[in-house]
Protein backbone atom coordinates (compact mmCIF):
# COMPACT_ATOMS: atom_id res chain seq x y z
CA UNK A 1 0.00 0.00 0.00
CA UNK A 2 1.27 2.96 -1.01
CA UNK A 3 1.97 5.43 2.22
CA UNK A 4 4.05 7.97 4.15
CA UNK A 5 4.69 6.93 7.83
CA UNK A 6 5.37 9.17 10.37
CA UNK A 7 6.41 7.97 13.73
CA UNK A 8 5.34 9.01 16.59
CA UNK A 9 1.74 10.18 16.42
CA UNK A 10 1.56 11.74 19.41
CA UNK A 11 4.76 12.88 21.94
CA UNK A 12 4.86 15.11 25.00
CA UNK A 13 8.45 16.65 25.95
CA UNK A 14 10.05 19.09 27.52
CA UNK A 15 11.73 22.36 26.80
CA UNK A 16 15.14 21.40 25.29
CA UNK A 17 14.92 17.55 25.35
CA UNK A 18 15.64 16.66 21.43
CA UNK A 19 13.18 14.95 19.38
CA UNK A 20 12.78 13.59 16.23
CA UNK A 21 10.04 12.86 14.76
CA UNK A 22 10.58 10.12 11.63
CA UNK A 23 9.10 10.19 8.04
CA UNK A 24 9.19 7.50 5.62
CA UNK A 25 7.42 7.22 1.99
CA UNK A 26 7.14 3.81 -0.11
CA UNK A 27 6.45 5.41 -3.10
CA UNK A 28 10.11 6.01 -4.62
CA UNK A 29 8.58 10.23 -4.50
CA UNK A 30 11.64 12.82 -5.32
CA UNK A 31 9.88 15.54 -2.99
CA UNK A 32 9.20 15.88 -0.09
CA UNK A 33 8.77 18.29 2.82
CA UNK A 34 7.29 18.63 6.04
CA UNK A 35 4.72 21.11 7.41
CA UNK A 36 2.94 22.49 10.67
CA UNK A 37 -0.78 22.84 11.27
CA UNK A 38 -2.03 25.24 13.46
CA UNK A 39 -5.35 26.52 14.15
CA UNK A 40 -6.37 29.85 12.41
CA UNK A 41 -3.07 29.13 10.36
CA UNK A 42 -3.54 26.57 7.87
CA UNK A 43 -0.59 24.61 7.48
CA UNK A 44 2.87 26.05 6.81
CA UNK A 45 5.70 24.99 4.84
CA UNK A 46 9.10 24.44 7.39
CA UNK A 47 11.88 22.42 5.18
CA UNK A 48 11.36 20.60 1.53
CA UNK A 49 13.18 18.43 -0.19
CA UNK A 50 13.87 17.97 -3.83
CA UNK A 51 15.78 15.13 -3.48
CA UNK A 52 18.71 13.00 -1.72
CA UNK A 53 21.07 15.69 -0.41
CA UNK A 54 19.32 18.54 -1.59
CA UNK A 55 17.24 20.21 1.35
CA UNK A 56 15.55 24.02 1.30
CA UNK A 57 14.00 26.06 3.99
CA UNK A 58 10.38 26.92 4.28
CA UNK A 59 8.52 29.37 5.39
CA UNK A 60 8.69 28.94 9.09
CA UNK A 61 12.08 26.76 9.29
CA UNK A 62 13.78 28.34 12.38
CA UNK A 63 13.97 26.09 15.04
CA UNK A 64 14.36 22.98 12.79
CA UNK A 65 16.33 20.53 10.88
CA UNK A 66 16.41 18.23 8.00
CA UNK A 67 18.19 15.57 6.15
CA UNK A 68 17.89 13.61 3.04
CA UNK A 69 20.59 11.16 3.59
CA UNK A 70 18.00 8.05 1.64
CA UNK A 71 14.92 9.06 -0.87
CA UNK A 72 13.13 7.08 1.47
CA UNK A 73 13.18 8.72 4.33
CA UNK A 74 13.30 12.63 5.68
CA UNK A 75 13.12 13.18 9.20
CA UNK A 76 12.37 16.62 11.12
CA UNK A 77 14.96 17.54 13.97
CA UNK A 78 14.38 19.81 16.93
CA UNK A 79 17.60 19.97 18.36
CA UNK A 80 16.10 22.49 21.18
CA UNK A 81 12.21 21.91 21.56
CA UNK A 82 10.23 25.23 22.79
CA UNK A 83 6.44 25.66 23.67
CA UNK A 84 6.06 27.67 20.87
CA UNK A 85 6.92 24.39 18.82
CA UNK A 86 3.68 22.93 20.13
CA UNK A 87 1.63 21.88 16.62
CA UNK A 88 0.49 18.92 14.34
CA UNK A 89 3.13 18.15 11.92
CA UNK A 90 2.80 16.31 8.86
CA UNK A 91 5.12 14.78 6.10
CA UNK A 92 4.49 14.86 2.59
CA UNK A 93 5.60 13.53 -0.52
CA UNK A 94 5.31 13.90 -4.34
CA UNK A 95 6.19 13.13 -8.03
CA UNK A 96 6.70 16.99 -8.02
CA UNK A 97 9.78 16.94 -10.35
CA UNK A 98 7.49 15.83 -12.71
CA UNK A 99 5.27 18.75 -12.04
CA UNK A 100 2.17 16.25 -10.76
CA UNK A 101 2.47 18.14 -7.39
CA UNK A 102 -0.17 16.23 -5.35
CA UNK A 103 0.90 15.68 -2.14
CA UNK A 104 0.44 12.80 -0.41
CA UNK A 105 0.18 13.04 3.11
CA UNK A 106 1.12 11.01 6.33
CA UNK A 107 -1.40 10.71 9.27
CA UNK A 108 0.55 13.60 11.21
CA UNK A 109 2.26 13.73 14.26
CA UNK A 110 1.08 15.41 17.63
CA UNK A 111 3.80 17.49 19.21
CA UNK A 112 3.35 19.23 22.99
CA UNK A 113 6.62 20.73 24.51
CA UNK A 114 6.34 21.89 28.04
CA UNK B 1 4.14 37.72 -0.36
CA UNK B 2 2.81 34.60 -2.06
CA UNK B 3 -0.45 33.45 -0.26
CA UNK B 4 -4.11 31.70 -0.55
CA UNK B 5 -7.10 33.30 1.16
CA UNK B 6 -9.41 31.19 1.90
CA UNK B 7 -12.34 33.86 3.20
CA UNK B 8 -15.07 31.48 5.44
CA UNK B 9 -13.53 29.63 8.12
CA UNK B 10 -16.85 27.77 7.86
CA UNK B 11 -19.95 26.46 5.60
CA UNK B 12 -22.70 25.27 6.42
CA UNK B 13 -24.72 23.59 3.89
CA UNK B 14 -27.82 21.06 4.01
CA UNK B 15 -27.68 17.94 2.26
CA UNK B 16 -28.56 17.63 -1.28
CA UNK B 17 -28.06 21.65 -1.84
CA UNK B 18 -25.04 22.64 -3.85
CA UNK B 19 -21.79 24.13 -2.13
CA UNK B 20 -18.91 26.37 -2.55
CA UNK B 21 -15.56 26.78 -0.56
CA UNK B 22 -13.85 29.72 -1.49
CA UNK B 23 -10.42 30.30 -2.54
CA UNK B 24 -8.40 33.09 -4.00
CA UNK B 25 -4.54 33.54 -4.27
CA UNK B 26 -2.35 36.41 -4.62
CA UNK B 27 -0.27 36.85 -8.36
CA UNK B 28 3.07 35.84 -8.68
CA UNK B 29 4.11 34.25 -11.96
CA UNK B 30 1.67 31.71 -13.39
CA UNK B 31 -0.15 29.08 -10.55
CA UNK B 32 -0.55 25.63 -9.68
CA UNK B 33 -3.26 25.28 -7.45
CA UNK B 34 -4.72 22.34 -5.40
CA UNK B 35 -7.65 21.44 -2.55
CA UNK B 36 -7.00 19.16 -0.23
CA UNK B 37 -10.09 17.44 2.43
CA UNK B 38 -8.84 16.61 6.25
CA UNK B 39 -11.10 14.00 8.33
CA UNK B 40 -10.82 14.46 11.87
CA UNK B 41 -7.37 13.05 12.89
CA UNK B 42 -6.25 12.30 9.82
CA UNK B 43 -3.73 13.90 7.11
CA UNK B 44 -4.92 15.53 4.15
CA UNK B 45 -5.92 14.19 0.89
CA UNK B 46 -6.07 15.12 -2.57
CA UNK B 47 -9.16 16.27 -4.32
CA UNK B 48 -8.39 17.98 -7.50
CA UNK B 49 -5.75 20.27 -8.93
CA UNK B 50 -5.51 23.09 -11.61
CA UNK B 51 -2.34 22.34 -13.68
CA UNK B 52 -2.96 24.04 -16.98
CA UNK B 53 -5.79 23.48 -19.68
CA UNK B 54 -9.65 23.43 -18.90
CA UNK B 55 -10.68 26.07 -16.15
CA UNK B 56 -13.08 23.40 -14.56
CA UNK B 57 -11.35 20.75 -13.05
CA UNK B 58 -13.19 17.83 -11.77
CA UNK B 59 -11.72 15.49 -9.02
CA UNK B 60 -12.84 12.93 -6.44
CA UNK B 61 -16.30 12.32 -4.29
CA UNK B 62 -17.82 14.40 -7.16
CA UNK B 63 -16.11 17.94 -6.54
CA UNK B 64 -14.91 20.44 -8.91
CA UNK B 65 -13.17 23.95 -9.25
CA UNK B 66 -12.98 26.76 -11.73
CA UNK B 67 -9.77 28.30 -12.15
CA UNK B 68 -10.76 32.07 -12.80
CA UNK B 69 -7.28 33.98 -13.65
CA UNK B 70 -9.07 37.43 -13.54
CA UNK B 71 -10.20 36.95 -10.34
CA UNK B 72 -7.53 34.97 -9.11
CA UNK B 73 -9.83 32.69 -7.63
CA UNK B 74 -10.24 28.49 -7.42
CA UNK B 75 -13.66 27.82 -5.59
CA UNK B 76 -14.21 24.15 -4.95
CA UNK B 77 -17.71 23.37 -5.81
CA UNK B 78 -20.07 20.17 -5.30
CA UNK B 79 -23.84 20.45 -6.71
CA UNK B 80 -25.45 18.49 -4.08
CA UNK B 81 -23.98 17.72 -0.84
CA UNK B 82 -23.69 14.64 1.40
CA UNK B 83 -23.73 14.57 5.55
CA UNK B 84 -20.20 12.39 4.42
CA UNK B 85 -18.99 15.40 2.97
CA UNK B 86 -18.24 17.24 6.30
CA UNK B 87 -14.53 17.87 6.77
CA UNK B 88 -12.04 20.68 6.74
CA UNK B 89 -10.83 21.50 3.86
CA UNK B 90 -7.65 23.22 2.46
CA UNK B 91 -6.49 25.17 -0.58
CA UNK B 92 -3.08 25.19 -1.84
CA UNK B 93 -0.93 26.97 -4.75
CA UNK B 94 2.73 26.57 -5.75
CA UNK B 95 4.67 28.28 -8.51
CA UNK B 96 7.68 25.69 -8.66
CA UNK B 97 5.99 22.60 -7.30
CA UNK B 98 8.75 23.33 -4.16
CA UNK B 99 7.06 25.98 -1.89
CA UNK B 100 3.56 25.17 -1.52
CA UNK B 101 1.55 27.69 0.21
CA UNK B 102 -2.01 26.22 2.00
CA UNK B 103 -5.55 28.97 3.14
CA UNK B 104 -5.98 28.68 6.92
CA UNK B 105 -8.88 25.83 5.90
CA UNK B 106 -13.02 26.30 5.89
CA UNK B 107 -14.75 24.09 7.67
CA UNK B 108 -17.51 22.49 5.96
CA UNK B 109 -20.73 21.03 7.92
CA UNK B 110 -23.48 20.02 5.97
CA UNK B 111 -26.84 19.10 7.68
CA UNK B 112 -29.40 16.01 7.48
Amino acid sequence: EAQVTQNPRYLITVTGKKLTVTCSQNMNHEYMSWYRQDPGLGLRQIYYSMNVEVTDKGDVPEGYKVSRKEKRNFPLILESPSPNQTSLYFCASSLAAQRVGELFFGEGSRLTVL
Amino acid sequence: AQSVAQPEDQVNVAEGNPLTVKCTYSVSGNPYLFWYVQYPNRGLQFLLKYITGDNLVKGSYGFEAEFNKSQTSFHLKKPSALVSDSALYFCAVTYNFNKFYFGSGTKLNVKP
